[in-house]
């Protein structure tokens, strides 16, 4: 099977409960920034994103928090369910000198989800 | 939808052999996007493209290189397979400064 999942940080929760996954990232020049969601045998996909001149932004049962300040990125997913187990990556939009943009990967987190 | 599709789920080659993956998206995306991913290392990004026949190194280009002929199709070639090759490939595309769309992954084994 797929082995993405291993040697990641984990984070166990109980169904039911709220799930806080965390991302620091690095560049301060950095104005968007995307959560993906990856199970396991299939591609990221997206979850939620939000731009720098944001501080919070809400969807379904998600909510994405960015601290300028330190550099930090919170994804609070509501009431977790079997279904959210998955390997979670946040990621941040770089523009470089050609004026064109790519995207940076953190390293990712693994949420466990118990009955 | 968007949909980006890899030519392959699952490939084995030949240490060597000269390597395409293929990726193909129908969204009028002017990025395009290669990422390897290994366990505990995250998406790497490979080479990108942002515009026909345009290609950038990306963090770990050594021993891959790009072709985009068609601004739906982005191929990442490995000119001489290595075992140190061996990994799960992505394919991304996206419009400037929106969130990239990923297909399903190419599992390279190079024995």
């Amino acid at each position: 099977g797929e082995s993405v999942g291993l040697h990641l940080p984990t984070l166990s929760v109980q169904e039911g409960d709220n799930s806080i996954i965390n991302c620091a990232y690095s560049n301060s020049a950095s104005d968007y920034f995307i959560w993906y969601k990856q199970e396991s045998g299939k591609g990221p996909q997206f979850i939620i994103d939000i731009r720098s001149n944001m501080d919070k932004r809400q969807g379904q049962r998600v909510t994405v928090l960015l601290n300028k300040t330190v550099k930090h990125l919170s994804l609070q997913i509501a009431a977790t369910q079997p279904g959210d187990s998955a390997v979670y990556f946040c990621a941040e939009n770089s523009f470089l000198s050609g004026g064109y943009n790519k995207l940076i990967f953190g390293a990712g987190t693994r949420l466990a989800v118990h009955p | 939808d968007v949909k980006v599709t890899q030519s392959s789920r699952y490939l084995v080659k030949r240490t060597g052999e000269k390597v395409f993956l293929e990726c193909v998206q129908d969204m009028d995306h002017e990025n395009m996007f290669w990422y390897r991913q290994d366990p505990g290392l995250g998406l790497r990004l490979i080479y990108f493209s942002y515009d026909v026949k345009m290609k950038e190194k990306g963090d770990i280009p050594e021993g891959y290189s790009v072709s985009r002929e068609k601004k739906e199709r982005f191929s990442l070639i490995l000119e001489s397979a290595s075992t140190n090759q061996t990994s799960m490939y992505l394919c991304a595309s996206s419009f400037l400064d929106t969130e990239a769309f990923f297909g399903q992954g190419t599992r390279l084994t190079v024995v």
